[in-house]
């Protein structure tokens, strides 16, 4: 069965450091994607990036760049120099060939100055 | 583009009464949209995919005479929640995809969210 596992329920960074936030995922579909959502206070989700398991370079969006390691299943998001906005939770997401979007646990960021 | 909107966004009612939430595409078709929970401090539990002029698929354990849903058109979608109880209050949160599709013929990977609705039954 697909599984995402977020282990870090809670993580601190300073402003303007960079912060790796874990996601490892578990399937026997050899096609997925894999996704990272925030989720501030307000509720919405807000999607930050994408990678196909095909996909032969980690995919970036900005300050956000996603840590590939197919053969270890991680997808490690990481998000270089942190703004106090980047407070939120943050969801890691995994969809298989069913097109169904499976959800970690997720994890808290808080950026302190 | 590709924006979600869902009405209400907070709505409070008695304890077995029905609510209904509406799930709009605002500016592209949307063949499946997708509905979600998410309890406190929880993540997103999908609770079924509506597509458009077809009966919804639901999750296992999710009661489909309870929470109806309907994809009357391609840009809605509506979750009635039926003789709410206290314990389904959550944040309700629907998904749509767009009915476009990828290079190499793979369907398009973004669902784009709605902002939620946070249901309250006293």
């Amino acid at each position: 069965a697909q599984k995402i596992t977020q282990t870090q329920p809670g993580m601190f960074v300073q402003e303007k450091e960079a912060v790796t936030l874990d996601c490892t995922y578990d399937t026997s579909d050899p096609s997925y994607g894999l996704f990272w959502y925030k989720q501030p206070s307000s509720g919405e989700m807000i999607f930050l990036i994408y990678q196909g398991s095909y996909d032969q370079q980690n995919a970036t969006e900005g300050r956000y760049s996603l840590n590939f390691q197919k053969a270890r299943k991680s997808a490690n998001l990481v998000i270089s120099a942190s703004q106090l906005g980047d407070s939120a939770m943050y969801f890691c997401a995994m969809r298989d060939s069913g097109d169904k979007l499976i959800f970690g646990t997720g994890t808290r960021l808080q950026v302190f100055p | 583009g590709a924006v979600v909107s869902q009405h209400p966004s907070r709505v409070i009612c008695k304890s077995g009464t029905s609510v209904k939430i509406e799930c709009r595409s605002l500016d592209f078709q949307a063949t499946t949209m997708f509905w979600y929970r998410q309890f406190p401090k929880q993540s997103l539990m999908l609770m079924a995919t509506s597509n458009e002029g077809s009966k919804a698929t639901y999750e296992q354990g999710v009661e489909k005479d309870k929470f109806l849903i309907n994809h009357a058109s391609l840009t809605l979608s509506t979750l009635t929640v039926t003789s709410a109880h206290p314990e389904d209050s959550s944040f309700y949160i629907c998904s749509a995809r767009d009915v476009e599709w990828g290079p190499g013929g793979t369907p398009p990977y973004e669902q784009y969210f709605g902002p939620g609705t946070r249901l309250t039954v006293t």
